[in-house]
């Protein structure tokens, strides 16, 4: 049981360039997230999603897209990478994320840099 | 917009001493609040989660409270251990979403 899995865990880019980090977890989850994590700033949400074909904007979405067309993965996109966008990326998921107060579980994050 | 404060940023104590981690958020409205710990270059591993409804919970040596009308909760490790090392994160639990603290980084001296 890998629970959640994010791939790659390391990657270099050069400004413009476009990726997609990938996001895979075995729980069957309905609801996956992905956030950024920078120095000082906490956790902030970037997209979500209630459920396999639906997303949603989190609180810093601009510069990034999503897609969730199984219910086990959850994609993020960069399609035109800059510096701002350097972080530690997180992608999370959850039995329910409505009032269920199920845990959020994590995976082990991707680290991007931007130059 | 929901805010959420860890006070202090970084934390230094001997092994064996009791301590606490505070957290503090700006709207009483949530559903829950979770503890995770983070250890460097790692994800989130999530401690303790407390409904709304719900004043503590315990596990094993962790105890965390929940005082929803003054905005704040606490997190307790008892007997602390050099593997307690790590960065405590609280999240608060509105509609959809977790706000984040910014964490406190814990250091065991052994």
């Amino acid at each position: 049981n890998a629970g959640v899995t994010q791939t790659p865990k390391f990657r270099v880019l050069k400004t413009g360039q476009s990726m997609t980090l990938l996001c895979a977890q075995d729980m069957n989850h309905e609801y996956m997230y992905w956030y950024r994590q920078d120095p000082g700033m906490g956790l902030r949400l970037i997209h979500y999603s209630v459920g396999e074909g639906t997303t949603a904007k989190g609180e810093v979405p601009d510069g990034y897209n999503v897609s969730r067309l199984k219910k086990q993965n959850f994609l993020l996109g960069l399609e035109s990478a800059a510096p701002s966008q350097t972080s530690v990326y997180f992608c999370a998921s959850s039995y329910s994320g409505g009032r269920r107060n199920q845990p959020q579980h994590f995976g082990d994050g991707t680290r991007l840099s931007i130059l | 917009k929901q805010e959420v404060t860890q006070i202090p940023a970084a934390l230094s104590v001997p092994e064996g001493e009791n301590l606490v981690l505070n957290c503090s958020f700006t709207d009483s409205a949530i559903y829950n609040l979770q503890w995770f710990r983070q250890d460097p270059g790692k994800g989130l591993t999530s401690l303790l989660l407390i409904q709304s409804s719900q004043r503590e919970q315990t596990s094993g040596r962790l105890n965390a409270s929940l005082d929803k009308s003054s905005g704040r909760s606490t997190l307790y490790i008892a007997a602390s251990q050099p593997g307690d090392s790590a960065t405590y994160l609280c999240a608060v639990k509105g509609n959809e979403k977790l706000t984040f603290g910014t964490g406190t980084r814990l250091t065991i001296i052994p």
